[in-house]
């Protein structure tokens, strides 16, 4: 099945540094959604974009919605230990009323 | 509860055996999806409801699988004659008509 491009696939940084990762598609998608995955647990929305261009913050999270409708990052600040964990980037036509299409996940770890 | 549950967490069959893996949406939502989750990969669709109506099973991978929503609540995701490589994650989410999805904790499913 289609699956959207992320990178990197993983990441080992230290406590405090910034983190940044992105996502590509071949599809034009309205929405951008981006989910947190502990293991043995399902994916936990971070954040939901909207409109081409937006840049939303939540707390030490910041994602924009690329020009292109094509593309979208997410920057983590100041990583903390319990930041470790996959996350996944994913487009939607139509936000929560249809289906998603992911990306392949990255891996973060964090060292202390 | 709260959230989405789902049942079994864990379910180990013998290839050829039948398995159904319980899906319980958030009270009140009326969309909900099923995906399937290879390891290491990203969650893909394979289904979507809107109450009891199969609106899109688009993605479900072979007439082996089967899923259903006959009061618009609960779903069951069926297969048939598991194999090898329907061994997967199966996760459930639930939506208002046009909100996020939240997900459940999934199903891990491991056939022999």
């Amino acid at each position: 099945g289609q699956q959207l491009n992320q990178s990197p696939q993983s990441m080992f940084i230290q406590e405090g540094e910034d983190v940044s990762m992105n996502c590509t598609s071949s599809s034009i998608f309205n929405t951008w959604l981006w989910y947190k995955q502990d293991p043995g647990e399902g994916p936990v929305l971070l954040i939901a974009l909207y409109k081409a261009g937006e840049l939303t913050s939540n707390g030490r999270l910041t994602a924009q919605f690329g020009i292109t409708r094509k593309d979208s990052f997410l920057n983590i600040s100041a990583s903390i230990p319990s930041d470790v964990g996959i996350y996944f980037c994913a487009g939607s036509f139509q936000g929560g009323s249809e289906k998603l299409v992911f990306g392949k996940g990255m891996k973060l770890t964090v060292n202390p | 509860g709260a959230g989405v549950s789902q049942s079994p967490r864990y379910k180990v069959a013998k290839r050829g055996q039948d398995v159904a893996l319980r899906c319980d949406p958030i009270s009140g939502h009326v969309s909900l999806f099923w995906y399937q989750q290879a390891l290491g990969q990203g969650p893909e669709f394979l289904t979507y409801f809107q109450n009891e109506a199969q609106l899109d099973k688009s993605g479900l991978p072979s007439d082996r699988f089967f899923a259903e929503r006959p009061e618009g609540s609960v779903s069951t995701l069926k297969i048939q004659r598991t194999q090898q490589e329907d061994s997967a994650v199966y996760l459930c989410a639930s939506s208002l008509n046009t909100d996020t999805q939240y997900f459940g904790p999934g199903t891990r499913l491991t056939v022999l």
